[in-house]
């Protein structure tokens, strides 16, 4: 079946440093990826919407510049947390849709997740 | 805007009992599709059910099946036969059917008695 992978699966870093989130559809082509942050006992928030070649949608609250995202291909599309802080610590999953497999029902396919420890 | 209510933070089944989970939801569109999906500690997400709303019948996968009351706004699952590998968080998920993205409740967090 479809799968998405993303890397890393945990990552440390420094205060004010910036880390990069990669999501990679592996046998299907995504023209969309939905990046969702999940705090501990918390459930999934969209964060924001990659499309390929061209802006992400970010939802309101989400600070453009301080994620960035790049859809540069079909196949993957990058979170960046720039200048990242402490509360920056999250749980990160993005999703894509598998669009040859139907219509809007189909389902999303989640990659395992990032979890960001910002000391 | 659509909204996902889960109002049970936790539920408990002894194994192999039956447990249901509850889902309402809130949407002025007509054409959405709903599922659930299950966290483990894992925390892959991993889809359990998934129903169109244009379809009465509800869905059903082995164990697992849902109560889908339209009218009511309502979408509960039920799990049969609880196994100790169905502990997790179980999410109620909706999407429009103009959208990609889906909208979670706040989850339920399942424990099974051995």
């Amino acid at each position: 079946g479809a799968v998405v992978s993303q890397h890393p699966s945990w990552v440390i870093c420094k205060s004010g440093t910036s880390v990069k989130i990669e999501c990679r559809s592996l046998d299907f082509q995504a023209t969309t990826m939905f990046w969702y942050r999940q705090f501990p006992k918390q459930s999934l928030m969209l964060m924001a919407t990659s499309n390929e070649g061209s802006k992400a949608t970010y939802e309101q609250g989400v600070e453009k510049d301080k994620f960035l995202i790049n859809h540069a291909s079909l196949t993957l599309s990058t979170l960046t947390v720039t200048s990242a802080h402490p509360e920056d610590s999250s749980f990160y999953i993005c999703s894509a849709r598998d669009p040859g497999v139907g219509s809007y029902n189909s389902p999303l396919h989640f990659g395992n997740g990032t979890r960001l420890t910002v000391t | 805007a659509q909204t996902v209510t889960q109002s049970q933070p936790e539920m408990s089944v002894q194994e192999a009992e039956t447990v249901t989970l509850s889902c309402t939801y809130d949407t002025s569109e007509s054409d959405y599709y709903l599922f659930w999906y299950k966290q483990p500690p894992s925390r892959q997400m991993i889809l359990v059910i998934r129903q169109e709303a244009y379809k009465q019948q509800n869905a059903t996968e082995n164990r697992f099946s849902v109560n889908f009351q339209k009218a009511a706004k309502s979408f509960s699952l039920k799990i049969s036969d609880s196994q100790l590998g169905d502990a997790a968080m179980y999410f109620c998920a909706y999407r429009g059917g103009s959208q990609g993205n889906l909208i979670f409740g706040k989850g339920t967090k399942l424990s099974v008695k051995p």
